[in-house]
């Protein structure tokens, strides 16, 4: 089994929908992170959670929100999804023992019609 | 605003040649330095890091640190088609254990047969 699970993996809905993501992750790691990719343009950041109880707003997260509901599970909302959100998702997570090395979830494919 | 800068590409190289890509940075209070390796439709893989001035060599990979001109590179020695992919250059802007990477757009490279 994949220790980083994004799900759903592909999602079509429309714009004014709210819509939630889901990351799950079995490595035990305490650091968790959003990321959007766009075509042509790097991964932008869109929160992180270094635990439980601490989230931070990424560079760009407006839009956007998340709940850290367990060590291991980090969700990601967009409350009323609009077109120019359409893009790949990814979720990663860190050791903060190792946190030089993030490990991706397989991404979800979004797209906001 | 940090920036990390990579040539687009494409980067188009024969096999078993030399592949050299390059990543520079803003920031010069940057410590560490990640190569990912993302191929089309899939996850970012961290392939390599670098932390220290120099040259650090993992099997056919190098990467080179020259903090002074604040630049970064990768090179992929006898190349291979199973290297075609975009090559993500990452830098930790956080600082101390605050893991929070900002990553270039990624360069395209596509190894000939």
């Amino acid at each position: 089994d994949a220790d980083v699970t994004q799900t759903p993996r592909n999602r079509i809905t429309k714009t004014g929908k709210r819509i939630m993501l889901e990351c799950s992750q079995t490595k035990g790691h305490d650091r968790m992170y959003w990321y959007r990719q766009d075509p042509g343009l790097g991964l932008q950041l869109i929160y992180y959670s270094f635990d439980v109880k601490d989230i931070n707003k990424g560079e760009i997260s407006d839009g956007y929100s998340v709940s850290r509901q367990a060590q291991a599970k980090f969700s990601l909302s967009l409350e009323s999804a609009i077109p120019n959100q359409t893009a790949l998702y990814f979720c990663a997570t860190s050791d903060s023992r190792r946190a030089d090395t993030q490990y991706f979830g397989p991404g979800t494919r979004l797209t906001v019609l | 605003q940090k920036e990390v800068e990579q040539n687009s590409g494409p980067l188009s190289v024969p096999e078993g040649a030399i592949a050299s890509l390059n990543c520079t940075y803003s920031d010069r209070g940057s410590q560490s330095f990640f190569w990912y390796r993302q191929y089309s439709g899939k996850s970012p893989e961290l392939i390599m890091f670098i932390y220290s001035n120099g040259d650090k060599e993992d099997g056919r990979f190098t990467a080179q640190l020259n903090k002074a001109s604040q630049y970064v590179s990768l090179l992929i020695r006898d190349s291979q088609p199973s290297d075609s992919a975009t090559y993500l250059c990452a830098v930790n802007e956080g600082g101390g254990s605050n893991y929070k990477l900002t990553f270039g757009k990624g360069t395209l490279l596509t190894v000939n047969p």
